[in-house]
């Protein structure tokens, strides 16, 4: 069965830095992989996803995301964060059929 | 520009009690799912569709009931409220398999 971990459950950091979300899976099949971004008391949305093809994956916001397979990664950065990133982020795996299994989430709390 | 529609957005019951969430969609999406947020344990797929008339479990399925008469609607069924199902549900949809899931603003449901 696919799963996937979120180690980190928040993650606080200035206005301006760096940030690296980090995501690992586990499968043993061919997976897909998407990172969404849950804004307070609002729905979650798609921030962006690997199917296939480069590892490095650009999404909205100035996000990207690379995938590894040998580490069994898909880690979330974005060179410079601003206070409006501050949101929960997903990261989830699907083998297919919509079954779209969702890691615990990593809060990112972003301060001036 | 409506895309996932889910009522009541809270709801208040006690133990025993039924009630159905409702979730529609105006884009036309096959496949439709329910998910439940806690909090540490990330979303758990409930049940989903693929079409109307087709449905099948998901994760956690046990306490609820599912039907897709038409490619709108995807009503969620509490037959007897536990406060164990106290959590958030979202609802979602999708053009097909492995691409994005359009979610709902989610209904806050409180058992007592």
């Amino acid at each position: 069965a696919q799963s996937v971990t979120q180690l980190d459950s928040q993650v606080p950091v200035f206005e301006e830095a760096p940030v690296e979300l980090r995501c690992n899976y586990s499968s043993s099949v061919s997976v897909y992989l998407f990172w969404y971004v849950q804004y307070p008391n609002q729905g979650l949305q798609l921030l962006l996803k690997y199917l296939s093809g480069s590892t490095l994956v650009k999404g909205i916001n100035g996000f990207e995301a690379e995938f590894n397979k040998s580490q069994t990664s898909f880690h979330l950065r974005k060179p410079s964060v601003h206070i409006s990133d501050t949101a929960e982020y997903f990261c989830a795996v699907s083998p297919g059929f919509q079954k779209l299994v969702f890691g615990t989430g990593t809060r990112l709390l972003v301060s001036p | 520009n409506a895309g996932v529609t889910q009522t009541p957005k809270f709801q208040v019951l006690k133990t025993g009690q039924s009630m159905t969430l409702q979730c529609a969609q105006d884009m036309n999406h096959e496949y439709m799912s329910w998910y439940r947020q806690d909090p540490g344990m990330g979303l758990r797929l409930i049940h989903y569709s693929v079409g109307a008339g087709i449905t099948d479990q998901g994760e956690v399925p046990n306490g609820y009931n599912v039907s897709r008469s038409t490619t709108e609607d995807f009503p969620l069924r509490l037959l007897s409220a536990a406060p164990s199902q106290t959590s958030v549900y979202f609802c979602a949809s999708s053009l097909g398999d492995r691409v994005e899931l359009f979610f709902g603003e989610g209904s806050r449901l409180t058992v007592l």
